[in-house]
């Protein structure tokens, strides 16, 4: 079964600076995606990033970018600059299009506090 | 704006009430599901349709009782629920084979 382990439940960082968030998946898969969501205050999750697994270059959106580990399973993101709003609860997750059940399976939240 | 609408944002029920969360999505997309979010634990799937059929139930208790009636609308009709069942319920909607698209989701408190 595919499991995502986020194993840091709670993080912060100081405005401006960059902070990292960590994610390893266990999966027999070789065709699969990984995500980077947020959750603010307002609950709605927003996708951050996305990573295909067959990409060898690592996804970058603006202030964000992921580190993809493909043989050790890892799934960093990275938070530049570190602004406010950056502020939330950010869960990782993994889909495989060959997964007969159409399921998304997300970590269990890392909760980032920005410090001004 | 993500696409997909919850209603209602809030809400407060008794253990025998009968309640019901709506979910709306714009998007176009032919599937669409239902997620329980309680604190410290990952997303609990509990439903998912596919053009409307329902593909997916996570072994949810039959107080929860979904319905679909067109790919842009989901129900979740609640009742004899339970306290434990106080959770952020999250609807989400993609293409059948793709990433998902959340709603803002509705807090439901059972007292």
């Amino acid at each position: 079964a595919q499991t995502v382990t986020q194993s840091q439940p709670e993080m912060s960082v100081q405005e401006a600076e960059t902070v990292t968030l960590s994610c390893t998946y266990d999966t027999s898969e070789s065709d699969y995606y990984l995500f980077w969501y947020k959750q603010p205050p307002s609950r709605q999750m927003i996708l951050v990033i996305r990573q295909e697994a067959y990409k060898q270059q690592n996804a970058t959106e603006n202030r964000f970018s992921v580190n993809f580990q493909k043989a050790a399973k890892s799934f960093s993101l990275k938070i530049s600059d570190s602004q406010l709003g950056d502020a939330a609860m950010y869960f990782c997750a993994y889909f495989s299009p060959l997964n007969t059940g159409n399921q998304f399976y997300f970590g269990t939240g890392t909760s980032l506090t920005v410090i001004p | 704006e993500t696409g997909v609408t919850q209603t209602p944002r809030h809400l407060v029920m008794g253990m025998t009430n009968k309640k019901s969360l709506k979910c709306e999505q714009h998007l176009g997309h032919n599937a669409m599901y239902w997620y329980k979010q309680s604190a410290k634990k990952p997303l609990e799937l509990m439903f998912v349709y596919n053009f409307k059929e329902q593909t997916e139930n996570n072994s949810v208790p039959s107080r929860f009782s979904p319905e679909c009636p067109n790919s842009s609308h989901l129900f979740l009709h609640l009742h004899t629920l339970q306290p434990e069942d106080s959770a952020l319920y999250l609807c989400a909607s993609s293409q059948v084979v793709g990433l998902r698209y959340f709603g803002e989701g509705s807090w439901l408190t059972v007292v």
